[in-house]
């Protein structure tokens, strides 16, 4: 199986700081890499698939990056908002796997 | 409105069934992949199982093969889960969810999850 491990596991941030998440996966993916965003007691929601395209909706401060093992996912001026845990996954083969998440919280 | 409605959790004693199912709304249902994805109290998500559009190839985490069973009514817009021989470990919040394609498979779209709660 794919392993998927993001850093960190959690970070403190104020709104309007620039957020960077990393996921690393054991083996090349190409860019079959996706990014959720979890509020508590909520279903998680698309933010990027395919490492950089942004899901419809999703507001242009969001962007992901990456390809092969190492991607990132960027928020550039945090919002309060966004304050959530963030996942990554790897849809390049079965079984699909999810990173362990990095949960955001405010500083 | 694109919408998935999950149905059917509850509390089961260890070596029960269940039988989870997801009404599809909003879209074109036999067009898309469909899965169902689990979160443990207090964990992560974790991918179960996914079955293609016809319903001709399902495939599951190793977790849960043999015990499992994903289907589709098309006709129904209907997405079920079988769950026999329940453990423990199968406690969780089950979402119903659809997968897109574009370069890479994705969950665009996901229900709001039934609970499962594995317990005597």
């Amino acid at each position: 199986d794919i392993q998927m491990t993001q850093s960190p596991s959690s970070l403190s941030a104020s709104v309007g700081d620039r957020v960077t998440i990393t996921c690393r996966a054991s083996q090349r993916i190409s860019t079959f890499v996706n990014w959720f965003q979890q509020k508590p007691g909520k279903a998680p929601k698309l933010v990027i698939y395919g490492a950089s395209s942004l899901q419809s909706g999703v507001p242009s401060r969001f962007s992901g990056s990456g390809s092969g093992t190492d991607f990132t996912l960027t928020i550039s001026s945090l919002q309060p908002e966004d304050f959530a845990t963030y996942y990554c996954q790897q849809t390049y083969n079965i079984p699909w796997t999810f990173g362990q998440g990095t949960k955001v919280e405010i500083k | 409105e694109v919408q998935l409605v999950e149905s059917g959790g509850g509390l089961v004693q260890p070596g029960g069934s269940l039988r989870l199912s997801c009404e599809a709304s909003g879209f074109t249902f036999r067009s898309y992949w469909m899965s169902w994805v689990r979160q443990a109290p207090g964990k992560g998500l974790e991918w179960v199982a996914h079955i293609k559009q016809a319903g001709s190839e399902e495939y599951y985490v190793d977790s849960v093969k043999g015990r499992f069973t994903i289907s589709r009514d098309n006709a129904k817009n209907s997405l079920s889960l079988q769950m026999d021989s329940l453990r423990a470990e199968d406690t969780a919040v089950y979402y119903c969810a659809r997968v897109g394609v574009v370069h890479c498979y994705y969950i665009d779209v996901w229900g709001k999850g039934t609970t499962v709660t594995v317990s005597s």
